[in-house]
């Protein structure tokens, strides 16, 4: 079945230094690939996409790339920040192009001042 | 504008009984969805509403779940006879056409199952 594989699952770095979270998904038909900063006691809110027509993003200190050949995205967080500390999920769409979102089981990440 | 919305935000209940969860979705999103996350995991799909059309029902898991969504905008979750392992955060989120699009989420209804 449809699947988001999403390594590691806790990550801390020093304040200033870079993070990356990885993803790989199982279905080639997936086309969209959003990934979440969820807050501890927040709601998940949308920090970046990106389409599968396109190899990298980038907004600010946040980038994302994907491999759709491997399957694979990530996401690059530069000049880290002690407010990115919190969960990421990424996320890829369903098949046949529906959205409903088959999501990663996060990452908790920690900015360490 | 307002966000989504959903209530209660807390439920405490007993093993055995019904439980109906709300979500207001953002206003003139056709879109709407409700994720179950659970402690320290993911966000597990449930169910999916677009439109007019059949919803998406493929992601409940038992047939203890039922959702519905009056007038193509406020959606009730409803958990009948639950058990101790429904407890969790049932999320919503609502989008504008159900695309390959942001999702807003609500801030979730925490249900917990004694």
């Amino acid at each position: 079945g449809e699947n988001v594989e999403q390594h590691p699952s806790t990550l801390s770095v020093q304040e200033g230094d870079s993070a990356v979270i990885k993803c790989t998904y199982s279905d080639s038909a997936s086309n969209y690939f959003p990934w979440y900063k969820q807050e501890l006691g927040k709601r998940p809110q949308l920090i970046i996409d990106i389409r599968s027509n396109v190899g990298e993003k980038k907004d600010q200190r946040i980038a994302v790339t994907l491999n759709k050949t491997a399957k694979h995205f990530s996401l690059h967080i530069t000049e880290t920040q002690p407010e990115d500390s919190a969960v990421y999920f990424c996320a890829a769409s369903g098949r046949s192009g529906t959205y409903k979102y088959i999501f990663g089981t996060g990452t908790r990440l920690k900015v360490l001042a | 504008g307002a966000g989504v919305s959903q209530s209660p935000s807390n439920k405490v209940t007993e093993k055995g009984k019904d439980v109906e969860l709300r979500c207001d979705p953002i206003s003139g999103h056709t879109a709407l969805y409700w994720y179950r996350q659970s402690l320290g995991q993911g966000l597990e799909f449930l169910i999916y509403f677009q439109g007019n059309s059949a919803p998406d029902k493929s992601g409940l898991p038992s047939d203890r779940f039922s959702a519905e969504r009056t007038g193509g905008s406020v959606s009730t979750l409803t958990i009948q006879r639950t058990q101790q392992e429904d407890s969790a955060v049932y999320l919503c989120a609502s989008s504008y056409r159900g695309g390959p699009e942001t999702q807003y989420f609500g801030p979730g209804t925490r249900l917990l199952v004694l």
